[in-house]
Parts: structure tokens; sequence; C-alpha cells
């Protein structure tokens, strides 16, 4: 159990266009998601949490009218690459919080942006 | 000073070794200590969780908390060549639904 998804797992769109990144909890209901970048050798860095119904908080630096994040569901929660550049090229990674088991955050496979 | 502090290595070893990774941080709110395995172009998955300080095995797998000296390690025996991954300490105040801070993680190869 405890299973998270993300759709697309690869995406590669042109400059200046907006991608949308899906994050699921198949078989548990999550309050709270979370959305990582992660860069070619680098630690993940978390660039917002998202509670469901209502706005999401971003970290230090990074911005929120860029990156857009919807936790429209207890399951169901989406960032948007808007007018996407090269330099977001990255790998994104969502997780999930468990509601029972409360230490517990659990991973997407993640999504390779490649902004050509 | 960085909250979490984590040489990336690269570390090599022969198969059945034993490998010791370890972070340290400054924060003294951490009270979760987690240790997740990446796999190259996955997404991270949790090997081990200790809550507070002490140590907790789980098969060839043992996690080490010292509070007192804001120092977590883990240890891997009989290291396989299955167990070459990336491995990254992690840990937050208040658990799960809290954020996570991640060290940079260490490259682990272990060589049959």
């Amino acid at each position: 159990g405890a299973v998270v998804s993300q759709h697309p797992s690869r995406v590669i769109c042109k400059s200046g266009t907006s991608v949308k990144i899906e994050c699921r909890s198949l078989d548990f209901q999550a309050t709270t998601m979370f959305w990582y970048r992660q860069f070619p050798k680098k630690s993940l860095m978390l660039m917002a949490t998202s509670n469901e119904g209502s706005k999401a908080t971003y970290e230090q630096g990074v911005e929120k009218d860029k990156f857009l994040i919807n936790h429209a569901s207890l399951t169901l929660s989406t960032l948007t690459v808007t007018s996407a550049h090269p330099e977001d090229s990255s790998f994104y990674i969502c997780s999930a919080s468990h509601p029972t088991n409360s230490y517990e955050q659990y991973f997407g496979p993640g999504t390779r942006l490649t902004v050509t | 000073q960085k909250e979490v502090e984590q040489d990336p290595g690269p570390l090599s070893v022969p198969e059945g070794a034993i490998v010791s990774l370890n972070c340290t941080y400054s924060n003294s709110a951490f009270q979760y200590f987690m240790w997740y395995r990446q796999y190259s172009r996955k997404g991270p998955e949790l090997l081990m969780y200790t809550y507070s300080s002490g140590n907790k095995e789980d098969g060839r797998f043992t996690a080490q908390v010292d509070k007192s000296s804001k120092y977590i390690s883990l240890f891997i025996r009989d290291s396989q060549p299955s167990d070459s991954a990336t491995y990254l300490c992690a840990m937050s105040g208040q658990g799960g639904s809290e954020k996570l801070v991640f060290g940079k993680g260490t490259k682990l190869t272990v060589n049959p």
C-alpha cells in the first residue's frame, strides 16, 4: 500500500509553453502533499507544501506564479510550470504524507521535464 | 552552515563490505530522522526511520541517531551490488506532515 504515482514520467516541451504534472496517492488520502525539485547530483529541494483545499505554501525563492500548485482533492495535486524555460528543466518529485503513518512521506517516481 | 550536511561521495566498496553513511545537522528541533534510498531517475524510497535518539535495526540495515552530537548514521552490513544507489538522510521536527530537510545524498557503488 501507500503508492504515489506521477504523470507523466517524462515530458519535453518548447520554451514558453506550460506543462502540468499530476501527483496521485493511489490507495490513501493525503491531506498534505509536497513538491520537490532535484537537479543532477543534487539533493531534493522542497518547492512547496500543498494542503487539500487551501493555497500552497511556497519555499523562499520559488515563484508561485510560475509554479502553480492545485491540491483539488485528497488524492490529487498538480504542479503546472507556466511559460517554461530551459532552466526549468529538472526532475520534479512529489510526496504525500500518510494519515496514519504520521512520520512518513511517500514519494512518487518523479517527472523528468526537459524544456527545449 | 547548512541545516543538514552529508558527504556526497562517491563511495565505492567491494561486495560484502560494511558501509557507513552519515549526516550531521544543526537544528536541534529535529525529532524525526529518515534514510531514503534513491535509484537513478527514480523517486526516493524510505529505508529506515528513527524517532529521537537511539538505534534501529532492520535486516542488514542499522540506523543510529545521536542527538547530543547532532549526528546520524546508516550502516549496511554484507553490502550487495543491488545496494548501489544514492542514500539521502532526511529529518523533520514533526514527522511526515512537516517538510523534510534532506542531505545532498551519498552515491554508493557496491562492486561485485
